[in-house]
């Protein structure tokens, strides 16, 4: 199986703070990267697929870059309905895999 | 926009079958290029891929529950359904059904339904 490691496991950030996540993957997996958002006591959501595409009415200030086994995801600027839990997960290679999440909390 | 929701026994003996349907609606089970999944949550864990089913009934499931889990279609209700056998405690979580757009990822999930191991 693919791993995937997320860092940092948590941070704490102020409103319109830039933020930024970092997912590696054990092996390569080209850009088949996909981020989920997840607040608590709900689904996670669906944010970016194809490493840095962003799924239909997902706010601009999300971006994602990275190729092979280094990505990022990027809020430009921190808004209070940000905070949640955020999971990187590879579909390059079967079982699919998920980090072990990020939690975002407001400083 | 499409909206799957679980349905299911929320509560299930050891050594027993945990089954859960999930609903489809404003899409179909058998339009092409998408994979029905299931993923899971361990209370305060993170997520766990446990397999798809593609329109035309082929399956895929995770190594790790391959020998214990079943995952079937049923066109003519518009929903799939789980199947895990012989569970344990460490099987409660909350299951959520998926999309899978495949080359685009999951792209539309339920809303989560708890199952508890417990005896």
């Amino acid at each position: 199986d693919i791993q995937m490691t997320q860092s940092p496991s948590s941070l704490s950030a102020s409103v319109g703070d830039r933020v930024t996540i970092t997912c590696r993957a054990s092996r390569g997996i080209t850009n088949y990267l996909a981020w989920f958002q997840q607040k608590p006591g709900k689904a996670p959501k669906s944010l970016i697929y194809a490493t840095s595409s962003l799924q239909s009415g997902v706010p601009s200030r999300f971006s994602g870059s990275g190729s092979g086994t280094d990505f990022t995801l990027t809020i430009s600027s921190l808004q209070p309905e940000d905070i949640a839990t955020y999971y990187c997960q590879q579909y390059n290679t079967y079982p699919l895999t998920f980090g072990g999440g990020t939690k975002v909390e407001l400083k | 926009q499409v909206q799957l929701q679980e349905s299911g026994p929320g509560l299930v003996k050891p050594s027993e079958t945990l089954s859960l349907t999930c609903a489809v609606s404003g899409g179909s089970v058998s339009s092409g290029s998408y994979y029905w999944s299931w993923i899971r949550q361990a209370p305060g864990k993170g997520l766990e891929w446990i397999g798809y089913i593609s329109d035309s009934g082929s399956t895929n499931y995770n190594p790790s529950l391959r020998s214990r889990v079943s995952i079937s279609v049923d066109t003519s209700k518009n929903q799939f359904s789980l199947k895990v056998s012989s569970v344990i405690a460490a099987d409660t979580a909350v299951y959520y059904c998926a999309r899978d757009a495949v080359m685009t990822g999951v792209d539309n999930w339920g809303q989560g339904t708890l199952v508890a191991v417990s005896s």
